[in-house]
C-alpha cells in the first residue's frame, strides 16, 4: 500500500521555540495533503489542506501565522510550530491520498513543549 | 453540528462478542467512507471503505445506509487483538477533505 512518511515521531522543546515536522509521500506524488492535531482522548481535527506550489487551506481557528505550512514538492509538505507553547503540545499526523480516496497517514508527531 | 457523530463509548466486551459501532454524517454531499482502527498512540490504518451495498471482511462488516446518512460497522467473534479505538470517516464532496468522527473505544476483554 501507499506509504506516507512523517518524521520526527516525537519531539520535546522549549516554550518559544520552532519545531518543523515533515511528511513525505514515499511512493506516489501528492498534489495535496492534510495536517491534522490530535488532542487526547479526542479524535483528529483537519488543521489545515497543503498543496503543492501554492497557499495552504486553513480550517477556522487554526492561525496560519502559527503553523507554517510549505509543500515545496510534489512529495513533501512541512509544518512548522513557530513559538510553541505547552498549549500546542499534541499529537500531529499528515495523511495524503493517492487514489481510490483512501487516506494513508504518517506515522504521526507527538509534540511536547516544555 | 458536527460533520460526522460517533458514540465514544467505551465499549468492553467478552471475546467471541459481536459489536457494532454507529455513526451519523450530515452532509448529504458526502462522496466516499471509511473505518479507520487506531491503536493507542499510533496514527490511524484504513480498516475497510464503506459501500451502499454493504462489504464484508472477515469479520468486519460495513454499511451505509445514504437515505439515513448513517454508517455501522460489525465485528464479530471479537478477539483480544481488535481492541482499539474505530474511527468513522466521511470524505467532503470536494473530494479532498476528511472529516472524522470522535472514534469509539473498543477493549475486547480475555
Amino acid at each position: 500500500g501507499a506509504v506516507v512518511s512523517q518524521h520526527p515521531s516525537w519531539v520535546i522543546c522549549k516554550s518559544g521555540t520552532s519545531v518543523k515536522i515533515e511528511c513525505r509521500s514515499l511512493d506516489f506524488q501528492a498534489t495535496t495533503m492534510f495536517w491534522y492535531r490530535q488532542f487526547p482522548k479526542q479524535s483528529l481535527m483537519l488543521m489545515a489542506t497543503s498543496n503543492e506550489g501554492s497557499k495552504a487551506t486553513y480550517e477556522q481557528g487554526v492561525e496560519k501565522d502559527k503553523f507554517l505550512i510549505n509543500h515545496a514538492s510534489l512529495t513533501l509538505s512541512t509544518l512548522t510550530v513557530t513559538s510553541a507553547h505547552p498549549e500546542d503540545s499534541s499529537f500531529y499526523i499528515c495523511s495524503a491520498n493517492p487514489t481510490g480516496g483512501k487516506a494513508f497517514f504518517g506515522q504521526g508527531t507527538r509534540l511536547t513543549v516544555v | 453540528r458536527k460533520e460526522v457523530e460517533q458514540d465514544p463509548g467505551p465499549f468492553n466486551v467478552p471475546e467471541g462478542a459481536t459489536v457494532a459501532f454507529n455513526c451519523t454524517y450530515s452532509n448529504s454531499a458526502s462522496q466516499s467512507f471509511f473505518w479507520y482502527r487506531q491503536d493507542c498512540r499510533k496514527e490511524p490504518k484504513l480498516l475497510m471503505s464503506v459501500y451502499s451495498s454493504g462489504n464484508e471482511d472477515g469479520r468486519f462488516t460495513a454499511q451505509l445506509n445514504r437515505a439515513s446518512q448513517y454508517i455501522s460497522l460489525l465485528i464479530r467473534d471479537s478477539k483480544l487483538s481488535d481492541s482499539a479505538t474505530y474511527l468513522c470517516v466521511a470524505m467532503g464532496d470536494t473530494g479532498n477533505q476528511f472529516y472524522f468522527g470522535t472514534g469509539t473505544s473498543l477493549t475486547v476483554i480475555p
